[in-house]
């Protein structure tokens, strides 16, 4: 699987847009990036997932460079609510079952009033 | 809609004793399940994983166990708990086939005394 490499924290204020970059540059062809949202004492929570170029749902948007060597979750107008742990994942096939994946540590996002 | 639960939500129990924390998945067939423990101020570890009954990997050798008595029933056992077992248990579910994320219970809070 392929190792991605986050920013350890963040800060930011209400309103502004915050983006938060991962490294995984022995991505392979099949990998896809998904990233996730965790909340203390709670699960992590899907946000985006792609495979290149941009996605966007009402959440974030996801920006992938051709090489795929990086990604940019992009959070728009963040607010308090915000504030979690978020972690970026590459691997694994979508519409294959049967797949592992390995959380990071995450970005710890801290958003000021 | 799919649901997963978890049990217990918190657990303290004394250093040599045995564990037992329960993980059930409902509304889906042939998930694929996951145990992650997460220690404090930390990322996810993933501990086991499981595409079928019977069928278990295992991605951190050490004095916990898991096994997959039906279909959407995910267990984690240990004999002998030792102090560095605790922490966060969270056990997640991803569809056989399909989209790629992961759905995550609402975990168990370990410490061992």
């Amino acid at each position: 699987l392929a190792k991605t490499t986050q920013p350890i924290s963040m800060d930011s204020y209400e309103g502004q847009e915050v983006n938060i970059t991962c490294s995984h540059n022995n991505i392979a062809t099949n990998d896809y990036i998904t990233w996730y949202q965790q909340f203390p004492s709670q699960g992590p929570r899907f946000i985006i997932q792609g495979y290149k170029t941009k996605v966007t749902n009402e959440v974030a948007s996801l920006f992938i460079p051709a090489d795929r060597k990086s990604s940019t979750l992009s959070l728009p107008r963040v607010s308090l609510s915000d504030t979690a742990v978020y972690y970026c994942l590459v691997g694994g096939r979508p519409y294959t079952g049967g797949f592992k994946t390995i959380f990071g540590a995450g970005t710890r996002l801290f958003v000021k009033a | 809609s799919q649901t997963i639960h978890q049990w217990p939500a918190t657990l303290v129990q004394p250093v040599g004793s045995p564990l037992s924390l329960e993980c059930t998945v409902e509304g889906t067939s042939n998930p694929n399940l996951y145990w992650y423990r997460q220690a404090a101020g930390r990322g996810l570890q993933l501990l086991f994983y499981s595409v079928g009954i019977g069928q278990i990997s295992s991605e951190v050798p050490q004095n916990l166990s898991a096994s997959r008595p039906q279909d959407r029933q995910f267990i984690l056992s240990s004999k002998k708990l030792l102090l560095s077992d605790s922490g966060f248990y969270l056990c997640a579910w991803r569809p056989g086939t399909g989209v790629g994320e992961q759905y995550f219970g609402p975990g168990t809070r370990l410490t061992v005394t």
